[in-house]
């Protein structure tokens, strides 16, 4: 149980471009997804938390406007890096957990997002 | 801020070899501690450890938490080429921090056969 569906799992895309990144809970229905970035070698740096129906809540420095975050059902959130630059290439993993907060979080398999 | 300290960053050992991980923090509202292994996707959870001094085994991968001294580790015994991945601990506190988890460094562990 606790699968977490991530897609795409790489994209290449021009300057420019924007992307969006799903992340689906298969077997249980998250309240609250969060979204990460990390760099080769580094731990999984918090970019924001997603809760259902509402806004997302972006940590200090991640541009909201950059990195637009939409969990419109308890199974989906998307993430879309808008007018992507090379800087955002990166490693993005998403996570989600079931009800309350002393849950686990449960991965995806992340996006590898590659920006020419 | 909430830290979280992992050590060793990088570990080699050999096949049947004994491994053990450290995890200190500091973190205000502490809930719980997690343990995850990375392998070349997301992580993957492995333990969660909220009380002191009960042990989390599963297999040869064991994990104890002590509140008071603010540190955990992970024990992996009889170690196999397959457990090389990078361990993450991380924290899950709450007030402001609620339902976040805050991440360590993490500990690359390279088995040789």
């Amino acid at each position: 149980g606790a699968v977490v569906s991530q897609h795409p799992s790489w994209v290449i895309c021009k300057s420019g471009t924007s992307v969006k990144i799903e992340c689906r809970s298969l077997d249980f229905q998250a309240t609250t997804m969060f979204w990460y970035r990390q760099f080769p070698k580094q731990s999984l740096m918090l970019m924001a938390t997603s809760n259902e129906g509402s806004k997302a809540t972006y940590e200090q420095g991640v541009e909201k406007d950059k990195f637009l975050i939409n969990h419109a059902s308890l199974t989906l959130s998307t993430l879309t890096v808008t007018s992507a630059h090379p800087e955002d290439s990166s490693f993005y993993i998403c996570s989600a957990r079931a009800g309350q907060v002393n849950q686990p979080q449960h991965f995806g398999d992340g996006t590898r997002l590659s920006i020419l | 801020e909430d830290k979280v300290v992992q050590s060793p960053l990088s570990l080699v050992v050999h096949e049947g070899d004994t491994v053990t991980l450290n995890c200190s923090y500091e973190v205000t509202n502490f809930r719980s501690l997690l343990w995850y292994k990375q392998e070349k996707k997301a992580p993957t959870f492995l333990f969660m450890l909220t009380s002191s001094g009960i042990e989390k085994k599963s297999g040869r991968l064991s994990s104890i938490l002590d509140k008071k001294e603010l540190f955990s580790i992970l024990n992996i015994t009889a170690t196999q080429t397959g457990d090389s991945a990078i361990y993450l601990c991380a924290t899950n506190a709450g007030g402001t921090s609620y339902g976040k988890l805050t991440f360590g460094q993490g500990t690359i562990l390279t088995v040789h056969p």
